[in-house]
C-alpha cells in the first residue's frame, strides 16, 4: 500500500463546477498534512495547511479525518486558472524520518 | 515573502562536466532540502540540511554532492552524471526540519545530461 494515494485523474470539469479530491494515508503518526499545486513545468506552490478542525481560504476548503486517515480538497466555482496537478502531502514524525510523502497527484482540467 | 530563489533556470551539461546548482532562501529557516522531479511524477527527496548539517542522504549516488555554505546557500555540486539523472531538480526550505512546518519550493533548475 502507498504511503499516500490520492484519486487518480485527470479530473474534466467545466468552469463553475464543484470539484473535491481526496487522499489517503497509511502512518497513523503522521503530523502534518498539506495539499499543494503544481502547474506544468513549474515548482509545487503551498495550497493549503489541513488542520484536524478543517480549514476555508475563499474557494477552496481542506478536511482532515485522523480518524480515518483521510484528507480532502473541496474547490468551488472552479476557474479556468485552477488546472494544475494536485498534490496530497504528509509529513512524517520526526523520529521517523521527518520527510515529506507526496501522494502521485490528480490533475485537474476546468474547460471553458 | 516565501521566496526561494534558484539559479540557473536550465542547465544543459555532457557527462564528463562538472557543474552546481545553487539555492537561497533569506526566510530564515533552518532547514533546507534538494529534491528531484521526473515528468508526471512527484518530487523526491535527495537531500536534507538542518542547522547547516547534512541530517539526511536518501542514498544519493555519489555523483551528486551537496554542500550548505551558510544558513541561507545550499549547492548541488554535480559531476559524471549520466541521462537519466535529468530531472527537474528543486530546492526547498521550512523553518526547521523536527517541527512538521511547511516547505517552500524554488523555480527549480531543468537539468538536461547528454
Amino acid at each position: 500500500r502507498k504511503e499516500v494515494e490520492q484519486d487518480p485523474g485527470p479530473f474534466n470539469v467545466p468552469e463553475g463546477a464543484t470539484v473535491a479530491f481526496n487522499c489517503t494515508y497509511s502512518n497513523s503518526a503522521s503530523q502534518s498534512f498539506f495539499w499543494y499545486r503544481q502547474d506544468c513545468r513549474k515548482e509545487p506552490k503551498l495550497l493549503m495547511s489541513v488542520y484536524s478542525s478543517g480549514n476555508e481560504d475563499g474557494r477552496f476548503t481542506a478536511q482532515l479525518n485522523r480518524a480515518s486517515q483521510y484528507i480532502s480538497l473541496l474547490i468551488r466555482d472552479s476557474k479556468l486558472s485552477d488546472s494544475a496537478t494536485y498534490l496530497c502531502v504528509v509529513n512524517s514524525p520526526y523520529n521517523q524520518g521527518g520527510k515529506l510523502i507526496f501522494g502521485q497527484g490528480t490533475e485537474l482540467s476546468v474547460k471553458p | 515573502d516565501t521566496e526561494v530563489t534558484q539559479t540557473p533556470k536550465h542547465l544543459v551539461m555532457g557527462m564528463t562536466n562538472k557543474k552546481s546548482l545553487k539555492c537561497e532562501q533569506h526566510m530564515g529557516h533552518r532547514a533546507m532540502y534538494w529534491y528531484k522531479q521526473k515528468a508526471k511524477k512527484p518530487p523526491e527527496l535527495m537531500f536534507v540540511y538542518s542547522y547547516e548539517k547534512l541530517s539526511i542522504n536518501e542514498s544519493v549516488p555519489s555523483r551528486f554532492s551537496p554542500e550548505c555554505p551558510n544558513s541561507s546557500l545550499l549547492n548541488l555540486h554535480l559531476h559524471a552524471l549520466q541521462p537519466e539523472d535529468s530531472a527537474l531538480y528543486l530546492c526547498a526550505s521550512s523553518q526547521d526540519w523536527t517541527g512538521g512546518g511547511e516547505q517552500y519550493f524554488g523555480p527549480g533548475t531543468r537539468l538536461t545530461v547528454t
